[in-house]
């Protein structure tokens, strides 16, 4: 079992649709990771929040909205996406200092319709 | 900017045989190599890492080789059995950017024959 939760599992959504991905992390972690991750592919870092606070944004589109609520937990808001948005979409945490290792959560699959 | 390539993109291994999975690395900066084991329906697991001040590292069956001159590291799993079976990433990072970016190989699929 991972130490990082995410939910949902599963989740399949209309374009016009607006649904929240979660993660929660209890290890004390207080830098906090989105990333997608594409079938057959390797993780691509989305966004990255210190201490609560946005720190890294890889220019993506503003129909994903991240927010980090307390230290433990890290949502993600989707709003109007595109079939191309379909894909594993992964949490992970670690300490500030160095910010590696990270840790993975199992994910959200997404599906676009 | 960094660019790791992961070789070979699939590797098929007899139950009890070794398996090696390679790196290279195009940053001389970089510092950190973690090794990520993916099952299928699961998220990426941290198996083992290595810091450049340290040219190999064990765990287990698990091991992580490291030449700074050749900007390669590479991972050996020994004894290998079907739950080894996964995609495994190799990345690379510089530890005082302090960023949290992994430049991430392309991945390795591991297949073991029982």
């Amino acid at each position: 079992d991972t130490e990082v939760t995410q939910t949902p599992k599963h989740l399949v959504m209309g374009m016009t649709n607006k649904k929240s991905l979660k993660c929660e992390q209890h290890m004390g972690h207080r830098a906090m990771y989105w990333y997608k991750q594409k079938a057959k592919k390797p993780p691509e870092l989305m966004f990255v929040y210190s201490y609560e606070k946005l720190s890294i944004n890889e220019s993506v589109p503003s129909r994903f909205s991240p927010e980090c609520p307390n230290s433990s937990l890290l949502n993600l808001h989707l709003h109007a996406l595109q079939p191309e948005d379909s894909a594993l979409y992964l949490c992970a945490s670690s300490s500030d200092r160095d910010r590696q290792p990270q840790h993975f959560g199992d994910g959200t699959r997404l599906s676009i319709l | 900017g960094e660019n790791v390539e992961q070789h070979p993109s699939t590797l098929s291994v007899q139950e009890g045989d070794s398996a090696v999975i390679k790196c290279t690395y195009s940053d001389s900066a970089s510092n950190y190599f973690p090794w990520y084991k993916q099952e299928l329906g699961k998220g990426p697991q941290l198996i083992i890492d290595i810091r450049s001040n340290v040219g190999e590292k064990k765990d287990q069956r698990i091991a992580v080789t490291l030449n700074k001159t050749a900007k390669h590291f590479s991972l050996h799993i020994t004894e290998t059995q079907p739950e080894d079976s996964a995609v495994y990433f190799c990345a690379a990072t510089l530890l005082s950017s302090n960023t949290g970016k992994l430049i991430f190989g392309q991945g390795t699929t591991l297949q073991v024959k029982p």
